[in-house]
């Protein structure tokens, strides 16, 4: 039961375009999501995080969007760079769950020039 | 470079071996967890120590034993592990729980594990 969905397994994206990776969720519990960036031979690096209380939060190129109602969420990157690509993860958790981490299963971005 | 530093990198090891991971961070953070990768997988959360106290195990079989010696400390002991237990197993920490506030959790660079 994969409670958090990337459905796209790979992005193809020419560098200075917008990147825009989604993300959806099942568990209507979650109330809090996550975006990480994971390079070969490292873990994966904290990006950029959203609250349910809000729909939008914005960090230099990453925006991440949050749509409540449709259980949805996206990670946008402009102008995308050739060291963003990666394999990026989004992650939710919710309340009472302390601490649980539930990840997709991850995307993988290419920038090309 | 990631601020919570996983030893070792690579470990192979015997179905018989005892081995021990380790994982250290220094930004002062109460939260550790040990994770499970497998390949082209999402990382899988194991444990959870919350102020140096084991508060989730995800039903892990007990050949895992995890121990926070302190609140910079969190080690992984492994023993009798089966060869589907090969892994990249990922060390992370948060300043409290996730789910409470913006307290996302930073990972280490993981130790990739081989069971022969």
């Amino acid at each position: 039961d994969q409670q958090v969905k990337q459905n796209s397994p790979s992005l193809s994206v020419q560098e200075g375009r917008i990147s825009i990776l989604n993300c959806d969720y099942t568990n209507s519990m979650f109330d809090y999501f996550l975006w990480y960036k994971k390079y070969p031979a490292e873990g994966p690096t904290f990006l950029i995080s959203i609250s349910s209380i809000k729909d939008k939060n914005e960090d230099g190129r990453f925006t991440v969007f949050l749509n409540k109602s449709a259980k949805h969420l996206s990670l946008h990157i402009v102008p995308s760079q050739p060291g963003d690509s990666a394999v990026y993860f989004c992650a939710a958790s919710a309340a009472g769950t302390a601490c649980k981490l539930t990840f997709g299963t991850g995307t993988r971005l290419q920038v090309t020039l | 470079d990631t601020e919570v530093t996983q030893t070792p990198k690579h470990l192979v090891m015997g179905m018989t071996n005892k081995k021990s991971l380790k994982c250290e961070q220094h930004m002062g953070h109460r939260a550790m967890y040990w994770y499970k990768q497998k390949a082209k997988k999402p990382p899988e959360l194991m444990f959870v120590y919350s102020y140096e106290k084991l508060s989730i195990n995800e039903s892990v079989p007990s050949r895992f034993s995890p121990e926070c010696p302190n609140s910079s400390l969190l080690n992984l002991h492994l023993h009798a592990l089966q060869p589907e237990d090969s892994a990249l197993y990922l060390c992370a920490s948060s300043q409290g729980m996730t789910g409470r506030g913006n307290q996302p959790q930073h990972f280490g660079d993981g130790t990739r594990l081989s069971i022969l």
